[in-house]
């Protein structure tokens, strides 16, 4: 069965460093998304992707986070000055489309840690 | 806005016993709801889901869900528990918005840990 993966499973970063999580989705899935998990918190959603942009973000998402999808099957998440507040797991997920029957299918995460 | 609750931090349950696992939710239009769940260092895995049509909707590994439009609600079940149902469990909404221009995004409750004791 197709699956979503992540790389790396752990990230460690000093405050202020660039970070790049990576993620595969499902080959022939058309939407992305970001999510993360603050440790003890809820799964928050980030981002969403299609046709090479931005569909929707949250107040979350902002300036120093940037999606990309640099070719056909990895999709991107940049923190540009990554802060401690940043640390948490980070899940990517794809689905076919937004229509009523597509599903969010979740990567593994990756989990990242800001010292 | 749209938002879950889950009003249970953990259920526990003996093997064997039917579960229930509890969610409601609030939307501005027509909901679409889901159950994920995750194990220890895994990803979120889906259950099940609810789009429109029969309110009992069937999922994987004997789990299903009741959705009572009244009540909002969302809750979990399983007939019979197994020790290896115990996990973190997620219910999550996606506002389908009343012309169907709603959300990308998944809203989560902040999950219920289920604990099957044999």
């Amino acid at each position: 069965e197709p699956e979503v993966t992540q790389t790396p499973s752990h990230q460690v970063t000093q405050m202020g460093q660039e970070v790049i999580l990576r993620c595969v989705p499902i080959s022939n899935h058309l939407y992305f998304y970001w999510y993360r998990q603050i440790l003890g918190q809820k799964v928050e959603f980030l981002v969403s992707f299609y046709n090479n942009e931005i569909s929707e973000k949250s107040e979350i998402f902002d300036d120093q986070f940037s999606v990309e999808r640099p070719d056909g099957s990895n999709f991107t998440l940049k923190i540009r000055s990554t802060k401690l507040e940043d640390s948490a797991m980070y899940f990517c997920a794809s689905s076919l489309g937004l229509a009523d029957t597509d599903t969010q299918y979740f990567g593994p995460g990756t989990r990242l840690t800001v010292l | 806005a749209q938002s879950v609750a889950q009003p249970e931090d953990q259920v526990n349950v003996a093997e064997g016993n039917p579960l229930t696992v509890k969610c409601t939710y609030s939307v501005s239009g027509n909901p679409y709801l889901f159950w994920y769940v995750q194990y220890p260092n895994r990803g979120l895995q889906f259950l099940l889901k609810y789009i429109t049509g029969d309110n009992l909707v069937k999922g994987s590994y004997g789990f299903e869900a009741e959705f009572n439009k009244s009540q909002t609600s969302f809750h979990l079940k399983k007939p019979s528990a197994l020790v290896s149902d115990s996990a973190l469990y997620f219910c999550a909404v996606r506002d389908q918005g009343w012309t169907g221009g709603g959300a990308d995004g998944l809203t989560f409750g902040k999950g219920t840990h289920l604990i099957i004791q044999p």
